[in-house]
């Protein structure tokens, strides 16, 4: 059975802190990763990862895929009250099916 | 960038009737959309797969006739939800390809008495 995982579920940090969620998976024809911010409506869109050991930057968030061993990080440095969310891994298959992990839920506080 | 919109954004129906929720591709055109249920504290879980002019495909545990999705146009897809029951209670999201990319539309939030 296609499943994503994330880890941690929930994370709590100070302003400044830099935070590292992980996403692992294990999927029957992997196309790509997908990394979304959920506020309080729909998920947002982040980045989308196909090749491995090819970062992916945004501001300060970063992504990278690690095809061999099935995870992919987001980082983001420099944290602030707005980034607090849930952050979304999900991977999409050939057959177009997106698969959502639980998410990790982030708060950063001042 | 692309746009999805929903309708309603809330609702709130009483058990046994039925809802619809409309699903639409602003600016662009959507072959296939895709709709999803969240429940609190919970991850999106795809319920179905909408094809324009085919039939949806629908994921293990979703009752077809109970999830009733009709993919009419290219910018439209419509979910209803029949004989509600305070179960079905829940957040609905759908998204809409646009070539390689899904685009989240901002969700309807579903309260069945």
């Amino acid at each position: 059975e296609d499943k994503v995982v994330q880890s941690p579920l929930s994370l709590v940090v100070h302003e400044g802190d830099t935070v590292t969620l992980n996403c692992s998976y294990e999927v029957t024809n992997f196309r790509s990763l997908l990394w979304y911010k959920q506020e309080k409506k729909a998920p947002t869109f982040l980045f989308m990862l196909t090749s491995s050991g090819i970062e992916k930057k945004s501001g300060r968030l970063s992504s990278i895929l690690d095809k061999k061993e099935l995870f992919s990080i987001l980082n983001i440095t420099a944290t602030q009250t707005g980034d607090s969310a849930v952050y979304l891994c999900a991977v999409k298959t050939s057959y177009d099916k997106v698969i959502f992990g639980p998410g990790t839920s982030l708060s950063v506080i001042p | 960038g692309a746009v999805v919109s929903q309708h309603p954004s809330w609702v709130i129906c009483k058990s046994g009737t039925s809802v619809k929720i409309e699903c639409r591709s602003l600016d662009f055109q959507a072959t296939t959309m895709f709709w999803y249920r969240q429940f609190p504290k919970q991850s999106l879980m795809l319920m179905a797969t909408s094809n324009e002019g085919s039939k949806a495909t629908y994921e293990q545990g979703v009752e077809k006739d109970k999830f009733l999705i009709n993919h009419a146009s290219l910018t439209l897809s419509t979910l209803t939800v029949t004989s509600a029951h305070p179960e079905d209670s829940s957040f609905y999201i759908c998204s809409a390809r646009q070539t390689y990319e899904q685009y989240f539309g901002p969700g309807t939030r579903l309260t069945v008495t």
